[in-house]
């Protein structure tokens, strides 16, 4: 299995623009994450999904954030319109279900930079 | 609700036994974690610990588990220039759904030659 897939790899943008981050989980992973990373916030999560349905979104900073998972092997994370103080690595994750210790998978982020 | 903290950073000389202290809140969590971020890339689950054990070694790596005082740490042997990176504990949340961890803001390992 080639991972958590996550594209793009880095993006730059204006503010007020509209950015889409995309996620393909590992096949058969029932759990999918969005984190966000910054120095001064550190690691947040962002919403999870269980089964392509969104369980925990608490963490999603305002209505400009938006999470979707049409199907078992993609995920969506947008943020319309953008700002500058949205500028941070982005992950997604994911993690098999099941009894047992919980590892979550991560992929190598999206670098997001909001001018 | 649950809290994970763990100091910033760590610097140590290379050969040096490096430990890394973590304290949680959870005490109904089956397992805790350490996860490691290399620059550049996302985090990678390192070792892990079950509750009912109060330590766990695996080579270089010592994990011990203070279930009383809600206490973990790692203890790297021998740290070399390739260890430096950015350890997470984490531990389970159960006070949402089952499959959440709540990671702990990392403490950035730098390791001098």
């Amino acid at each position: 299995d080639a991972g958590v897939i996550q594209s793009p790899r880095h993006e730059v943008t204006e503010m007020g623009q509209e950015v889409t981050l995309r996620c393909k989980p590992i096949s058969g992973h029932d759990y999918l994450f969005w984190y966000r990373q910054t120095m001064m916030r550190g690691l947040e999560l962002l919403i999870y999904f269980n089964n392509n349905v969104p369980i925990d979104d608490s963490g999603m900073p305002e209505d400009r954030f938006s999470a979707k998972m049409p199907n078992a092997s993609f995920s969506t994370l947008k943020i319309q319109p953008s700002e500058p103080r949205d500028s941070a690595v982005y992950f997604c994750a994911s993690s098999p279900a099941g009894a047992g210790y919980n590892e979550q998978f991560f992929g190598p982020g999206t670098r997001l930079t909001v001018l | 609700g649950e809290d994970v903290e763990q100091s910033l950073f760590l610097s140590v000389r290379e050969g040096d036994s490096s430990v890394i202290n973590c304290t949680y809140t959870d005490s109904s969590s089956t397992y805790l974690y350490w996860y490691k971020q290399e620059p550049g890339a996302g985090l990678q689950l390192l070792t892990y610990i079950f509750s009912n054990m109060d330590m766990k070694q695996d080579q270089r790596l010592t994990v011990l588990l203070n279930k009383k005082d809600k206490h973990l740490s790692l203890r790297i042997a021998d740290t070399q220039t390739g260890d430096s990176a950015i350890y997470f504990c984490a531990e389970e949340d159960y006070g949402g759904s089952q499959g959440n961890l709540i990671f702990g803001k990392g403490t950035k390992l730098s390791v001098k030659p």
